[in-house]
């Protein structure tokens, strides 16, 4: 089946540890995304990749990394540096980024204690 | 700067139709998307408006007018797993990310 896999689910990290979140897609998208949703908030963009090797910083960028080594894989590093990281974070992909839809994972609940 | 607004929370019974506004400002406009989001789960896709109109699908439609900057998604025959939220996303220009509103919560009594 194809889809975008996130894992894990739930990600239980001391505060000042960095994290790596797990992004896969098998849907054969050029774009991929990262999003943090927090309670009232809405999703806003933390990084978008249209291709590989290439990425772009979204509105709160900072405390955060990603990479774009594969097609299929967009790991998103929380940092020491975010200051608030406990949330919800939600990878997408899209054939492109232009008309189409952004198909999400499951996504993956932090949590910094 | 850019801007999406929603009603923070609408109520509603099952049977009933309701419809969600959703309001934009941005530097340009390159299609709107209706997501559905249960409580824990990913969001998932309801609809994409790029031209005038009303777009319908079953029980679903959306409607947008560039001019006014300005959609609604219209929900018909309410049912309670209908109870979500629902979210409003722009994407201004070709190449980059959807931008999204802060959603809302829809709640469906019987």
């Amino acid at each position: 089946d194809g889809g975008i896999t996130q894992s894990p689910k739930y990600l239980f990290r001391k505060e000042g540890q960095n994290v790596t979140l797990s992004c896969e897609q098998n849907l054969n998208h050029d774009a991929m995304y990262w999003y943090r949703q927090d309670p009232g908030q809405g999703l806003r963009l933390i990084y978008y990749s249209q291709i590989v090797n290439d990425f772009q910083k979204g509105d709160i960028a900072e405390g955060y990394s990603v990479s774009r080594e594969k097609k299929e894989s967009f790991p998103l590093t929380v940092t020491s540096a975010q200051k608030n990281p406990t949330a919800f974070y939600l990878c997408a992909s899209s054939i492109e980024t232009g008309w189409s839809e952004a198909f999400f994972g499951q996504g993956t609940r932090l949590t910094v204690v | 700067g850019q801007n999406i607004d929603q009603p923070t929370e609408m109520t509603a019974t099952e049977g009933a139709i309701v419809q969600i506004n959703c309001t934009y400002q941005t530097s340009g406009f390159n299609g709107l998307f209706w997501y559905q989001q249960h409580a824990g789960e990913a969001p998932t896709f309801l609809s994409y408006n790029v031209l005038d109109g009303l777009e319908e699908k079953g029980r679903f439609s959306s409607f947008l007018s560039r001019s006014k900057g300005y959609s609604y998604l219209l929900l018909k025959e309410l049912q309670m797993k209908d109870s979500a939220s629902y979210l409003c996303a722009v994407r201004s220009q070709a190449g980059t990310a959807l931008i999204f509103g802060k959603g809302t919560t829809l709640s469906v009594s019987s």
